[in-house]
């Protein structure tokens, strides 16, 4: 069964870090672009970041740009987000998803990770 | 960066009729790869979002066949022929033709 799990998620305070991970499995992970989106309360979608099958290429939205970095693990299966020095306007679901294309196709979803910043 | 409207921001749908979102945005979304880069998704209450639509009109699989997407250019639509109640929940559009990525602000069916 394809999955995506996200883990890493919680409470912290503003200016803090955390690091999401994403565990992948059913699929070939080093062959696809992966990404995250993020949902906060009551609120739409937000795409965050890319990060190319083989990890050499990123993308942010401006909103994260030089605060969050994406990377890989393939050998491990496992997709990560650092975010630093984060807001109260960080506070999200954040999901994890396949894109299928490389160019948006996000074809698995994961369950997400709920982040809150706040002191 | 490109802005994309989605209209309405919320719909009501008796069962069995059919239902339509338009997604609009700021540039054109047609690639000279040739192909257009505007996708649908669709959150139902407490899941993540699922794929329905890629490029335009392409069905994900095992997208069930009432759902349909059209347009060209700037201009784009979701149909639902027939709505039935598993298809409540809030529906996305979302370009994909350069970075940042941007989705529409969301429309809300629900089933009456």
């Amino acid at each position: 069964e394809v999955q995506l799990l996200e883990s890493g998620g919680g409470l912290e305070q503003p200016g803090g870090s955390l690091r999401l991970s994403c565990a992948a499995s059913g699929f070939t992970f080093s062959s696809y672009s992966m990404s995250w989106v993020r949902q906060a309360p009551r609120k739409g979608l937000e795409w965050v970041s890319v990060v190319s099958s083989s990890g050499d290429t990123t993308h942010y939205a401006d909103s994260v740009k030089g605060r969050f970095t994406i990377s890989r693990d393939n050998s491990k299966n496992t997709l990560y987000l650092q975010m630093n020095s984060l807001r109260a306007e960080d506070t999200a679901k954040y999901y994890c998803v396949k894109d299928a294309s490389g160019w948006g196709a996000f074809d698995i979803w994961g369950q997400g990770t709920m982040v809150t910043v706040s002191s | 960066d490109i802005v994309i409207t989605q209209t309405p921001l919320s719909l009501s749908v008796t069962p069995g009729q059919p239902a339509s979102i338009s997604c609009r945005s700021s540039q054109s979304l047609l690639h000279t790869d040739g192909k257009t880069y505007l996708y649908w998704y669709l959150q139902k209450p407490g899941q993540p979002p699922q794929p329905l639509i890629y490029e335009v009109s392409n069905r994900f699989s095992g997208v069930p066949n009432r759902f349909s997407g059209s347009g060209s250019g700037t201009d784009f639509t979701l149909r639902i022929s027939r709505v039935e109640a598993e298809d409540a929940g809030v529906y996305y559009c979302m370009h994909s033709i350069l970075f940042p990525r941007a989705f529409g602000q969301g429309t809300r069916v629900e089933i009456k």
